[in-house]
């Protein structure tokens, strides 16, 4: 069975900042699909990455980058020098390929506060 | 271009009404998704609609929930006989296809069941 696992429930931290967010997953597939998504006040959820099972690579975006390690089933995300903008609810999401569903399975979100 | 739409934002409901929500994907988008999320919860996948057709509804709680896409890209989710534990955000996502094709997200349909 699919799970994922966000343990931090809420971070705050003082802007500029680095912070890390944590995502652990669970699956019997070999072939699979990690996602993060923000949510902001506003509450449309906002695509960040998407990234395959064999492709272990770190990715870097401006100030977002994220760490895949498949030894120990974690795709985090590092936010570098954090802005009062990156404010949100974030999910991190886990799609099997193996099955026909397509369905996304999300963990239950870290609620990431930036203090000026 | 222009991105997922859902209508109404916000449904004010008694219990015991029916309601319909309805999605509009990304123009040329198959893959169509419908998910709920409950306070403080991440989103929980409905249902599946690959064109006119839905692919999996393995996530529909129960009989009182029911969705269509009959044109392969309006979408309607209709709940019968609402009761209050259905009180959640309704998300719909979009994709360009059904293979784990990145899922787009409209903002929502609000509904709270008095």
């Amino acid at each position: 069975a699919q799970k994922v696992t966000q343990a931090q429930t809420e971070i705050s931290v003082v802007e500029k900042e680095d912070v890390t967010l944590d995502c652990v997953y669970e699956t019997r597939d070999t072939t699979y699909y990690l996602f993060w998504y923000k949510q902001p006040p506003s509450g449309e959820l906002v695509f960040l990455i998407r990234r395959n099972s064999f492709d272990e690579q770190n990715e870097i975006s401006g100030r977002y980058s994220w760490n895949f390690q498949k030894s120990t089933s974690s795709f985090n995300f590092t936010i570098t020098a954090s802005q009062v903008v990156d404010s949100a609810v974030y999910f991190c999401a886990l799609s099997e390929a193996n099955q026909g569903a397509q369905k996304l399975v999300f963990g239950q979100g870290t609620r990431l506060t930036i203090n000026p | 271009g222009a991105g997922v739409s859902q209508t109404p934002s916000n449904k004010v409901t008694e219990k015991g009404k029916y309601v319909e929500l309805r999605c509009d994907p990304i123009s040329g988008h198959t893959a169509l998704y419908w998910y709920r999320q409950s306070l403080g919860q991440g989103p929980e996948f409905l249902i599946y609609f690959q064109g006119t057709g839905a692919a999996d509804d393995s996530g529909l709680p129960n009989d009182r929930f029911f969705a269509v896409r009959p044109e392969g890209s309006v979408s309607t989710l209709k709940i019968q006989r609402t009761e209050r534990g259905d009180s959640a955000v309704y998300l719909c996502a979009s994709s360009r296809s059904g293979n784990q094709e990145t899922q787009y997200f409209g903002p929502g349909t609000r509904l709270l069941v008095l």
